[in-house]
């Protein structure tokens, strides 16, 4: 069974500081999708960025880019210039190629700073 | 185009009883989930729908809990009776399978459930 793990709980940094949210995952799979969904207070799911394992390039999307490390299993997502609008819990997910189930890890509540 | 639509966005009730919560797809998607938020689970996968066909329902946790999918644009997650530790935030959410085969789920609000 696929796993992810997130193991920071809580993050604190202040405002335009770049933070990094850590996540690894467990499969035995090579095809597969990564994902880095935001909840803020409001509760809505909000998708920051996605991964296709077979891509070796790093995905960006504007201040969000993440450092995918296949070998390591590994996905991080790192945040620069952050904004106070970036406060919310970040949750790592994972999905097989083909497969319609995501699997999220517990969560990172992030916190900027004015 | 509006996106998944949930409701209530917030339900109270009584230990015991029904509870039936709602959620409109977005229009075109064929897939359907109902997740589960707690503090002490996170994010758990309930039953999910294929062109309104239960494909998976091994994440509901047992006989009390029930989802239906009558038509494309509609699906509903019942609980009966209810219990105080079924409180917690309830997600649907949609995606074309075929269109959309990167994996992406689309949310809703979800709704806060509170069973007293």
């Amino acid at each position: 069974a696929q796993t992810v793990t997130q193991s920071q709980p809580e993050m604190s940094v202040q405002e335009a500081e770049t933070v990094t949210l850590s996540c690894t995952y467990d499969t035995s799979e090579n095809n597969y999708y990564l994902f880095w969904y935001k909840q803020p207070p409001s509760r809505q799911m909000i998708l920051v960025i996605r991964q296709e394992a077979y891509k070796q390039q790093n995905a960006t999307e504007n201040r969000f880019s993440v450092n995918f490390q296949k070998a390591a299993k590994s996905f991080s997502l790192k945040i620069s210039d952050s904004q106070l609008g970036d406060t919310a819990m970040y949750f790592c997910a994972f999905t097989l190629q083909g497969a319609q189930k995501l699997v999220f890890g517990q969560g990172t509540r992030l916190t900027i700073n004015p | 185009d509006a996106g998944v639509i949930q409701s209530p966005r917030h339900e109270v009730t009584e230990m015991g009883q029904e509870v039936t919560l709602r959620c409109k797809p977005i229009s075109g998607h064929n897939s359907l989930f109902w997740y589960r938020q707690t503090m002490m689970r996170g994010l758990e996968l309930l039953i999910y729908f294929n062109n309104n066909v239960p494909i998976d329902d091994s994440g509901m946790p047992e006989d009390r809990f029930s989802a239906k999918m009558p038509n494309a644009s509609f699906s509903t997650l019942k609980i009966q009776p209810s219990e105080p530790r079924d409180s917690a935030v309830y997600f649907c959410a949609s995606t074309h399978r075929r269109i959309n085969n990167r994996g992406e789920q689309f949310f809703g609000p979800g709704t806060r459930l509170t069973v007293l």
